[in-house]
Formats: structure tokens, sequence, C-alpha cells
């Protein structure tokens, strides 16, 4: 069964730090891989987004996510953490079974102090 | 283009109740997904529609159901509350697999 675990339930960094939030995955196949990002009281958006091709993919707000298919691995890094990016994290997994549906992670939740 | 709009955007039901929850994906997406976000759980998948036909169910009792219409617009039922319906439920959009854009979500609270 497919599956998405990030470890952290939160995280805490000072702003100008850099960031890395961890995901490992568990897909059978090649997965499509997802990064969301939720502020309080607002749906979810999409960071970026891994299907194929280059294993390093650059998303919106300075993010960027490996793809490590050894270590099962997709983790979100981000150089140097502004406040705003104060929010909850979604690691997600697409699988296609007779059906494509979304797998999320429970979430991360970034806190950034001054 | 507008988003994904979700109505209403916060609900106050009491036990027993059935509620529906309404999704108008972005205009030109065929596909629109629903999700239950709850602090214990998470986020859970619950159904895709495709072209007016669920296309994948997440495990979630019978309680649950959905529909689309013609014109990809979505609706979510749930009947005879209970209180662990209480959640965030989040309605997705897309056009091609897995590039996902949601809504801002129905709170709803059941008392």
């Amino acid at each position: 069964a497919q599956s998405v675990t990030q470890p952290d339930i939160h995280i805490t960094v000072s702003e100008g730090a850099s960031l890395e939030l961890r995901c490992n995955y568990s897909y059978g196949a090649t997965p499509y891989l997802f990064w969301y990002v939720q502020s309080p009281g607002q749906g979810l958006q999409l960071l970026l987004k891994y299907f194929s091709g280059d294993t390093l993919v650059q998303g919106i707000k300075g993010f960027e996510a490996e793809f490590k298919r050894s270590q099962s691995s997709f983790n979100l890094r981000k150089p140097s953490v502004h406040w705003s990016d104060a929010a909850e994290y979604f690691c997600a997994v697409g699988a296609n079974t007779g059906g494509f549906k979304t797998i999320f992670g429970a979430g991360t939740r970034l806190f950034v102090k001054a | 283009k507008a988003g994904v709009t979700q109505t209403p955007r916060y609900l106050i039901k009491t036990r027993g109740q059935q509620v529906t929850l309404s999704c108008s994906p972005i205009s030109g997406h065929r596909s629109v997904s629903w999700y239950q976000q709850t602090p214990g759980q998470g986020l859970q998948f619950l159904f895709e529609y495709f072209s007016e036909t669920q296309r994948n169910k997440g495990n979630f009792p019978g309680r649950f159901s959905g529909r689309q219409f013609s014109n990809s617009r979505s609706e979510m039922n749930v009947s005879t509350l209970e209180l662990g319906d209480s959640a965030l439920y989040l309605c997705a959009s897309s056009s091609d697999r897995g590039r996902r854009f949601f809504g801002p979500g129905t709170r709803l609270t059941v008392l």
C-alpha cells in the first residue's frame, strides 16, 4: 500500500536559517511526488512536484526538493527562511491505482522565530 | 482564471443532521477530489470524480457520498452527522493527473 511519512510533527527555525523538511514514501512504482503548503485558514497550495526527469525540483517561493529513489525520500529545502514561511507543509504521493488519488503525509508545522 | 470555490465556508450542524457541501472547480477542469482534514487524522482522501463518474474512493463509510454535475461542479453529502465528522473539507480540481488546485475549504462543526 502507498504511504507517506513526515517524521517531524513540528520544526522551529530562525529567520534567515536554512530549512529541510523530511518526507519518506512507500510506493511500488515510480511515484508522482508533491509538496503543498497550508497557511492558517487557507487551503492547500502546490509548492512543487516531481513526475520524472531531473531529481532536483525547483518550486515557488524559493523552495526546492530532491527525489532520492534509493532512500525513498523527497525532502523539501529552502536556503533562507522568511517569517512568512510559517505554515504547515504536506508531502504527498500520487498513486495511479484504478484512478488517480493523492495520499498525504500527516504534515509538518513550521514555526519561524525572529 | 478564478480559483476553486467552496461553499459554504463555515457550517454548524448537530448530530444526526445531514449536510451538503459544494465545490466549483477551475473552469476547464474535469476532475474534482474531496479531502477531509482533521487534527487527529490529518488529510484523508474521500473520493474523486471525473466527468460525472466516481473514479476513486477512499476508506470512508457510506454516509459520505458525492456527485458531479455536467458542468464539473461537485457536491459532497454527509448524512447522519457524527461529532467526529467535524473537520475542514477540502476540494481540489485538476485538468491533468496530479496537479491539483485546492479550494479554501469548508469548516464543518458538528455539535
